[in-house]
């Protein structure tokens, strides 16, 4: 079964708010969750690494203040677009990594079912 | 519930050696399939397949889509070290709720 979820699956706003979307691992505790947004042709662009009890660490281009993350629990990291404008519309997906290794040892990333962000 | 598996879950082979990565789905509104090769920072998209029976070719890499076994396979001739990664496949179901279900992945490592 699922072992990374995202709440909400998708999002409608309007320009201007700010929406959080989460992550959660089921069946481990993830010290560490990733963040991800789907560009079109597919590609998966890393967003930012997610460290429990501590700051996330965002990929060059990433607006920090834009993107609000915390990672306030082993097992649940949220994403925050803040002020939200048409140009964040995307989809945004998490993977956390299982510490105890799973199949390919420390490599062992499981990913989540991605949220659909809209923004009108 | 939507599952993806993958299989097998880790393979080790030789340079020069052919591979074949398996992937089987069970979603609802199944609109595409998905390869990725994950090495470091974010998986690289491979390869999108939506109509079965047609193979999808990229170097020594190719895929293919069978909607009647809901499944898929993905290809690699003459492996090289540099393809050494985790496969992840991904089946992408529609019809409101745009959703990506992820395989948990092979670990392919490719020996000199």
């Amino acid at each position: 079964g699922a072992v990374v979820s995202q709440h909400p699956s998708r999002v409608i706003c309007k320009s201007g708010t700010s929406v959080k979307i989460e992550c959660r691992s089921l069946d481990f505790q993830a010290t560490t969750m990733f963040w991800y947004r789907q560009f079109p042709k597919q590609s998966l662009m890393l967003m930012a690494t997610s460290n429990e009890g501590s700051k996330a660490t965002y990929e060059q281009g990433v607006e920090k203040d834009k993107f609000l993350i915390n990672h306030a629990s082993l097992t649940l990291s949220t994403l925050t677009v803040t002020s939200a404008h048409p140009e964040d519309s995307s989809f945004y997906i998490c993977s956390a990594r299982d510490p105890a290794g799973g199949p390919f040892s420390t490599d062992t990333q499981y990913f989540g079912p991605g949220t659909r962000l809209t923004v009108l | 519930e939507d599952k993806v598996v993958q299989s097998p879950l880790s393979l080790v082979v030789h340079e020069g050696d052919t591979v074949t990565l398996n992937c089987s789905y069970e979603v609802t509104n199944f609109r595409s399939l998905l390869w990725y090769k994950q090495e470091k920072k974010a998986p690289t998209f491979l390869f999108m397949l939506t109509s079965s029976g047609i193979e999808k070719k990229s170097g020594r890499l190719s895929s293919i889509l069978d909607k009647k076994e809901l499944s898929s396979i993905l290809n690699i001739t003459a492996t090289q070290t540099g393809d050494s990664a985790i496969y992840l496949c991904a089946a992408h179901s529609g019809a409101g709720s745009y959703q990506l279900t992820f395989g948990k992945g092979t670990k392919l490592s490719v020996i000199p």
